[in-house]
């Protein structure tokens, strides 16, 4: 059972260039996350879905685009790379808050922009 | 609006202390849930426990155990004769369940030495 799968696990970027994170899960969940981890920091939402088709942004969704065509596939897309996106980027997914169940992570993605 | 509060930003104990982690949280919900994640020095986000509002019973699991008090919107989590291999940083979050998103707090770096 894979769980959540993201991929690339590390990437190096100069300024400007643009990027697709790829996140995929197959535990058939509704609802899918990404989060940014900036070094020494907790976890900040940058966007969510809630089933294929529906996004919504989070706290810290500026720079960033995400699109959910399937239920399994939940990329984040990253414009124009600047320094201050130089995080790890987790994505997460769960069966849907009205369930209770917890976030399930991916191993994370380290971005470094230069 | 709902916030998760770790006011611990460090600790640091010899092993085989004793050491709680704090967690605060505020929601307006009469529904909730309450969870506690350990990232190891290796980076990946693992689950511990989950809590929902309605269950005010402390568990216990081993060596870890968890204080949950309405009362004081506290989630406490305690560590018995901590071990080195605790070393990590320890995120409380909370999710609302007629919300969209797991909010975390900044976490608790613990840090146990031999």
């Amino acid at each position: 059972n894979a769980g959540v799968t993201q991929t690339p696990k590390f990437r190096i970027l100069k300024i400007g260039q643009s990027m697709t994170l790829q996140c995929t899960q197959d535990m058939n969940h509704n609802y899918m996350y990404w989060y940014r981890q900036d070094p020494g920091m907790g976890l900040k939402l940058i966007y969510y879905s809630v089933g294929a088709g529906i996004t919504d942004k989070g706290e810290v969704p500026n720079g960033y685009n995400v699109s959910r065509s399937t239920t399994e596939d939940f990329p984040l897309r990253l414009e124009l790379a600047a320094p201050s996106q130089t995080s790890v980027y987790f994505c997460a997914s769960s069966g849907g808050q009205g369930l209770g169940t917890e976030a399930f992570f991916g191993q994370g993605t380290r971005l470094t922009v230069v | 609006a709902q916030k998760v509060t770790q006011a611990q930003t460090e600790i640091s104990v010899v092993e085989k202390e004793d050491v709680t982690l704090d967690c605060v949280y505020e929601t307006r919900d009469t529904t909730y849930y309450l969870f506690w994640y350990k990232q190891p020095p290796s980076g990946e986000l693992v689950f511990l426990i989950r809590r929902n509002s309605f269950d005010e019973q402390n568990e216990i699991s081993g060596r870890y155990s968890w204080n949950f008090q309405k009362s004081t919107s506290s989630f406490n989590f305690t560590i018995t004769a901590s071990q080195v291999v605790d070393s990590a940083v320890y995120f409380c979050a909370l999710s609302e369940v007629w919300g969209q998103n797991f909010v975390f707090g900044p976490g608790t770096r613990l840090s146990v030495l031999p």
